[in-house]
């Protein structure tokens, strides 16, 4: 079965940093373009960051450009978030999604690691 | 960025009734737009990518038109599981961006 799964949320002090992981399982992740999506409580989903399968292109929100990098390791079949300098704006649920070959939607969504930003 | 508008912001209807969801982009996105179905505590699912296909396992009361700027999600035939949140994506310009949400309630 095809998987992603998320981890290394959790609660932390405005100003703070927090790595993300998204370990995938049941196909490789060489083929494919990789995103991470968030959720605050009660609301919409925003498109984070987005990177290539080869990890030549990545593409991040303006407004998080600086503070988040997204990252990929093919060989260890995982995709990363380093979050810096957060705010309390940073706390949501974040996802992990796959693309469709052509990037046309995506079809594989981890169930999401919370990122709480809180004093 | 292209600004994407769902419409209606709620959507309350009966179990067999037909849906009719909207979506309407700032600009032209040709038909680089999927719609995604969320329920309550799970993550969403990709029902329609490129405006009109659907995706693998979707059921065939689920179908997508348009392209530009103008979209719809229609469900032909409300089911119980269907009552949700439903989403827009365009992918046709960085950075990629999402609707507000349509919200299909049991009337």
């Amino acid at each position: 079965e095809e998987q992603l799964v998320e981890s290394g949320g959790g609660l932390v002090k405005p100003g703070g940093s927090l790595r993300l992981s998204c370990a995938a399982s049941g196909f490789t992740i060489s083929l494919y373009t990789l995103n991470w999506v968030r959720q605050a409580p009660g609301k919409g989903l925003q498109w984070v960051a987005s990177i290539s399968s080869s990890g030549e292109y990545i593409y991040t929100a303006d407004s998080l450009r600086g503070r988040f990098t997204i990252s990929r390791d093919n060989a260890k079949n995982a995709l990363y978030l380093q979050m810096n300098r957060l705010t309390a704006d940073d706390t949501a649920l974040y996802y992990c999604t796959r693309d469709l070959r052509g990037a046309a939607g995506s079809d594989r969504w981890g169930q999401g690691t919370l990122v709480t930003v809180s004093s | 960025e292209i600004v994407m508008t769902q419409s209606p912001a709620t959507l309350s209807l009966s179990p067999g009734e037909r849906a009719t969801l909207s979506c309407r982009a700032s600009q032209t996105v040709y038909s680089h737009l999927a719609w995604y179905q969320q329920k309550p505590g799970q993550a969403p699912r990709l029902l329609i990518y490129d405006a009109s296909h659907r995706a693998t396992g979707i059921a065939p009361r689920f179908s997508g038109d348009g392209s530009g700027t103008d979209f719809t999600l229609t469900i032909s035939s409300l089911e119980p599981e269907d009552f949700a949140v439903y989403y827009c994506e365009q992918r046709a310009k960085w950075p990629r961006t999402f609707g507000q949400g349509t919200k299909v309630d049991l009337k």
